[in-house]
């Protein structure tokens, strides 16, 4: 079956240090989100991209967080500098909208990325 | 604020018992859809439903779409350990693309 792969799996590091966060979407899907998963918030969508084109970002602390999609192949997630404050579980899932509009495609995720900032 | 609430939080259960989860909000959403994620994992797409009224079932698992599509219950028949795992509900809202927005979880844990 085809999968979502998140490197890596488990990231520590000091805070102030950049972190990079890699996907690999599902081949042919043309839609890809980022979001981030703790115990007090739950699943918060920090990112949305269409056809590797950012639709939303407004989840997304823009001072410290950027997503990018190099290619179709590869959707990217950073922080920098980190925070302790974002510590916690970082999802991507991609998915097929095949109509404007239409939301009735399920999204695939990854296992995420485990980030603990100390 | 979360645009969905899911209830309860917390569930805890012996084999063979039967649980409803409830998935509420004062949006309307053009389609539902539940996840079930496992420890470790992310969360995997057990069903969509888009038609208000709608039941879907999926073996012991019997989901409904409110009539006014607001809002949305899962009722597990019989549990069993297997069926441990957070519970999530997302809504899609039309003119958001692909976007869904994902309820706050039930955490559901089946005793043997």
């Amino acid at each position: 079956d085809a999968r979502v792969t998140q490197t890596p799996r488990h990231k520590v590091t000091e805070m102030g240090q950049e972190v990079t966060m890699r996907c690999q979407p599902i081949l042919g899907h043309n839609t890809v989100f980022w979001y981030r998963q703790t115990m007090m918030q739950g699943l918060e969508l920090l990112a949305y991209f269409r056809n590797r084109a950012p639709l939303d970002d407004s989840g997304m602390p823009k001072d410290r967080f950027s997503a990018e999609m190099p290619d179709a192949t590869l959707a990217t997630l950073k922080i920098q500098p980190s925070e302790p404050r974002d510590s916690a579980v970082y999802f991507c899932a991609s998915g097929l909208a095949t109509v404007h509009g239409s939301n009735n495609q399920p999204q695939h995720f990854g296992d995420g990325t485990r980030l603990s900032i100390l | 604020t979360q645009l969905l609430e899911q209830s309860p939080q917390f569930l805890s259960i012996q084999e063979g018992e039967n649980l409803t989860v409830y998935c509420n909000s004062s949006s309307v959403f053009s389609s539902l859809q539940w996840y079930r994620q496992e420890p470790g994992e992310g969360p995997v797409l057990l069903v969509t439903v888009v038609t208000g009224g709608e039941v879907k079932k999926l073996k012991r698992l019997t989901f409904q779409f409110g009539d006014a599509r607001k809002d949305s219950s899962l009722h597990i028949t019989a549990a069993q350990p297997g069926d441990t795992g957070l519970y999530l509900c997302a809504g899609g809202i039309t003119d958001t693309g692909n976007q869904f927005y994902f309820g706050t979880g039930t955490s559901l844990t089946v005793i043997p």
